[in-house]
């Protein structure tokens, strides 16, 4: 089982930008092997609300893909040799205010293993 | 590309089933065989429930089950349990490499 760990959340100002990792693991192997096969996601949830998809990315890094509401703020990348997933924020707003979870994907969008979650709180 | 509906709330008592319902377009839902369920108690991360409308992944209770008709999913959880009480999200990949959501039920066992 894929062990997902997010970091990077915390009190930002406005306008401000952000980057957020999510390592990946399994049992106590620090580097996961088979990371480089994994497409991933992040998705965040606003507090009280829903979830919302933001990004998408290939194994090898070569695609990626948006949501319309996050096109040209949020970059996602993948670093196989760290076993690491990326998303960096630019331009934040108060209503990125949210937990931003990283999830690994079974297939055609299916979100079969998810981190905890970091707290991405925008205010001045 | 627009949100998936889902009632707010729903409710059952112990051991009764309840189904919750997910209702998209032609682009999403109704056209594509990936529809997704999962499972978020409160504080916690969601979890992996129903893949490709109706399968389970390892680990998952039978008492969970889904289906699609047209442009509606279904989830339907039988025998219920006090654990069961959590919100419960579908989505669907939306066609162009996107992933909709719907709201979230929530899911309450009286």
């Amino acid at each position: 089982e894929v062990r997902l760990v997010e970091s990077g959340g915390g009190l930002v100002q406005p306008g401000g930008s952000l980057r957020l990792s999510c390592a990946a693991s399994e049992d106590s192997t620090v580097r996961l092997s088979s990371f480089e096969s994994f497409e991933m996601h992040w998705v965040r949830q606003a507090p009280g609300k829903g979830l919302e998809w933001l990004a998408y990315i290939s194994p090898t890094g070569s695609r990626t893909h948006y949501a319309d509401s996050v096109q040209g703020r949020f970059t996602i990348s993948r670093d196989n040799a760290k076993s690491a997933l990326y998303l960096q924020i630019n331009s934040l707003r108060a209503e990125d205010t949210a937990i931003y979870y990283c999830a690994k994907e079974r297939l055609h969008f299916e979100l079969q293993e998810w981190g905890q979650g970091t707290l991405v709180t925008v205010s001045s | 590309q627009s949100g998936l509906t889902q009632p707010p709330s729903a409710s059952g008592s112990p051991g009764q089933s309840v189904t919750i319902s997910c209702t998209g377009t032609s682009r999403d839902v109704g056209g594509y065989d990936y529809v997704s369920w999962y499972q978020q108690h409160p504080g916690k991360a969601p979890k992996f429930l129903i893949y490709e409308v109706s399968k389970r992944p390892s680990g998952v209770s039978d008492r969970f089950s889904g289906t699609k008709s047209g442009n509606t999913a279904s989830l339907t959880v039988s025998g219920l349990q006090a654990e069961d009480e959590a919100d419960y999200y579908c989505s669907s990949y939306g066609g162009s490499n996107n992933l909709v959501f719907g709201g979230g039920t929530k899911l309450t066992v009286l």
